[in-house]
């Protein structure tokens, strides 16, 4: 039973055309996080959400948003795609407040979205 | 800030065993993790070690850690063909979970 799903699996848009990729949970986790993962480079995080409360990373580009409108969704909006945002978006969830304390925190991780730039 | 390296490729031959290593900057780092990708899919969580601990076994897996030189292993033992992926090592620190590159794991019949 897939727990956090991705989709599209693969996603097409033009340079410059905003797109928007979708993630959703069934594990009902209050974090939910974005993660970039270029070609044989280490995932990336771009953002988290713990329950509403958003937290961006400090070299996340303004160019990516992202929204959560309640505990099984989020969403990641890239608003002028470039040539470089060209990568796999991974999704992941866990259960522990990020950040809050030093727990054991475990990420579960869709299958990601890849995204091409034309 | 902290920084996770390993080595990009490792090639054996099924049955053989696996070690995959990993180094660390942070010494506060409290967890390590490895996790597993399979070609196309997203990561999964394997194992991962609490840094007051230096080794923990589970079945064929069995992790190493040396805190004091912040190297970490993965030894899959009897390796098996559909161990073949891109194994990460990750730490926890300051909230945040910082991955490697990732090994890619060749297993050859």
């Amino acid at each position: 039973d897939a727990m956090v799903i991705q989709n599209p699996r693969y996603q097409v848009t033009q340079f410059g055309k905003p797109v928007t990729l979708s993630c959703s949970q069934t594990l009902n986790h209050n974090v939910m996080y974005w993660y970039q993962q270029k070609s044989s480079q280490a995932p990336k995080l771009l953002f988290h959400y713990y329950d509403k409360d958003f937290n961006n990373e400090a070299d996340t580009p303004d160019n990516f948003q992202s929204r959560r409108p309640n505990t099984s969704f989020c969403f990641l909006d890239i608003r002028s795609p470039g040539l470089g945002d060209a990568a796999m978006y991974l999704c992941a969830t866990s259960s522990v407040g990020f950040g809050r304390k030093a727990t054991n925190e475990k990420l579960f991780f869709g299958s990601g979205t890849q995204l091409s730039v034309l | 800030g902290e920084d996770v390296e390993q080595s990009l490729f490792l090639s054996v031959r099924e049955g053989d065993s696996s070690v995959i290593n990993c180094t660390y900057t942070d010494s506060s780092s409290t967890y390590l993790y490895w996790y597993k990708q399979e070609p196309g899919a997203g990561l999964q969580l394997l194992t991962y070690i609490f840094s007051n601990m230096d080794m923990k076994q589970d079945q064929r897996l069995t992790v190493l850690l040396n805190k004091k030189d912040k190297h970490l292993s993965l030894r899959i033992a009897d390796t098996q063909t559909g161990d073949s992926a891109i194994y990460f090592c990750a730490s926890r620190n300051a909230g945040k979970l910082i991955f490697g590159q990732g090994t890619t794991l060749q297993v050859k019949p």
